[in-house]
């Protein structure tokens, strides 16, 4: 089992749409969560960190469920331009992170 | 955010031949890491960046085929060694830095294709 899996999608929306992408764990010990964007051929760019009481920055709203191992992303009113590949990353270990696939979400006019 | 310069930002490479890849950071850094990503695959750490000793190796990398220095806190070097076409991938260097309140930011990354 990978140690961090996720619906590599497409998920086509159309602008407007709320979008959700969840992210399962296999490391019960991992501490640290986050989500990444990553647009194609370019680096990950850090989008939000997840918080155990779950936390939104804006039109992002992510959550984590310790019990179920997994973590969310909520995304409100897409834009065209939140078409990506988003990433989720845990941290096992003191600073080894490690990474999923990524689900890419295309957001259509 | 710390800025991380990465370069060469390209190359194309003939087989058996090597390649070095700079990475600098432009402030104070915790730790450095290279990762790769192949085509479609997420990112998987190469290994773990210490200044003044060997790196740290994951399972699957060692150091004969992915040397890596770093001379002082703010810079790194990876090379592929004897190169092959499965070599052909997505570099990249990250680092956490007090800056970044620790959280791991990446360089933008070189695209190997090796020939």
């Amino acid at each position: 089992r990978k140690e961090v899996e996720q619906d590599p999608g497409p998920f086509n929306v159309p602008e407007g749409a709320t979008v959700a992408f969840n992210c399962t764990y296999s490391n019960s010990a991992s501490q640290s969560f986050f989500w990444y964007r990553q647009d194609c051929r370019k680096e990950p760019k850090l989008l939000m960190s997840v918080y155990s009481s779950g936390n939104e920055d804006g039109r992002f709203t992510a959550q984590l469920n310790r019990a179920s191992q997994y973590i969310s992303l909520l995304i409100r009113d897409s834009k065209l331009s939140d078409s990506a590949t988003y990433l989720c990353s845990t941290t096992s270990g003191t600073y080894k992170y490690i990474f999923g696939t990524g689900t890419r979400l295309k957001v259509l006019a | 955010s710390a800025v991380i310069s990465q370069k060469p930002s390209r190359d194309i490479c003939q087989r058996g031949t090597s390649l070095t890849i700079q990475c600098q950071v432009d402030s104070q850094v915790t730790m450095m890491f290279w990762y790769r990503q192949q085509p479609g695959q997420s990112l998987t750490l190469i290994a773990t960046a210490n200044q003044g000793s060997e790196a740290t190796y994951e399972s699957g990398f060692v150091i004969d085929k992915f040397p890596i220095s770093r001379p002082n806190l703010t810079f790194s070097t990876l090379t592929v060694s004897n190169m092959s076409p499965e070599d052909s991938s997505i570099y990249l260097c990250s680092a956490l830095t007090h800056a970044t309140n620790e959280k791991l930011f990446f360089g933008s990354g070189t695209q190997l294709s090796v020939l």
